[in-house]
């Protein structure tokens, strides 16, 4: 069953601690990318990749790492610099980064809670 | 700056009404559009983009490069469209940015 996963469903996190949050994907897919989205603000782009191994900021990196050492793995870091991190995170993952190839596959979300 | 606008957080019409959902872009290049569509507990999903210029669900939407304007329409609203609606922009290098969404909710 082909698709995108992400986990944990939920997290909570004390204030000062570093989370990791996971996207796997088994489409083959070249290009991940991490978005944050919250009421009112949309979806805004936290890091994307167009291929393993290289990886580039979005509009709002701060805070925030990422790596893709695996073609179908690129986990989130939120870390203690992320002033705000409760939100709703979603990963997605394209065929490749190139214009006109196909739409973006969605995870489900993870939901994380700073206590 | 590459943007994309969605004027309306929210849409209500009764159902068989026409709806139109209003995207604008500003973006120097030749932008590739999309809509997605997230329906209540679903994944986010493509509904439909510009360079496919198909009806899906009853829905079109045309690229106006002089009002820079992708907006969504459908003729007759159906309860089951009632969904978050978002416009996206695939920018040059792999970026692919997101409006900030419009909820449409089609009443009985």
């Amino acid at each position: 069953d082909g698709g995108i996963t992400q986990s944990p469903k939920y997290l909570f996190r004390k204030e000062g601690q570093n989370v990791t949050l996971s996207c796997e994907q088994n489409l083959n897919h070249d290009a991940m990318y991490w978005y944050r989205q919250d009421p009112g603000q949309g979806l805004r782009l936290i890091y994307y990749s167009q291929i393993v191994n290289d990886f580039q900021k979005g509009d709002i990196a701060e805070g925030y790492s990422v790596s893709r050492e695996k073609k179908e793995s690129f986990p989130l870091t939120v870390t203690s610099a992320q002033k705000n991190p409760t939100a709703f995170y979603l990963c997605a993952s394209r065929k490749t980064a190139s214009p006109n190839t196909g739409e973006l596959f969605f995870g489900e979300g993870s939901r994380l809670t700073v206590l | 700056a590459q943007r994309v606008t969605q004027p309306e957080k929210l849409l209500s019409v009764f159902k068989g009404a026409p709806v139109e959902l209003k995207c604008n872009y500003s973006y120097s290049g030749s932008p590739e559009l999309f809509w997605y569509v997230q329906y209540s507990r679903q994944r986010l999903q493509l509904l439909l983009r510009h360079i496919s210029r198909e009806s899906i669900k009853g829905f079109t939407a045309d690229l106006n490069k002089g009002e820079t304007s992708f907006h969504l329409k459908k003729p007759f609203a159906q309860e089951e469209d009632s969904a978050m609606y978002y416009c996206a922009l695939s920018r040059r290098g792999g970026k692919l940015i997101f409006g900030q969404g419009t909820e449409l909710s089609v009443k009985p």
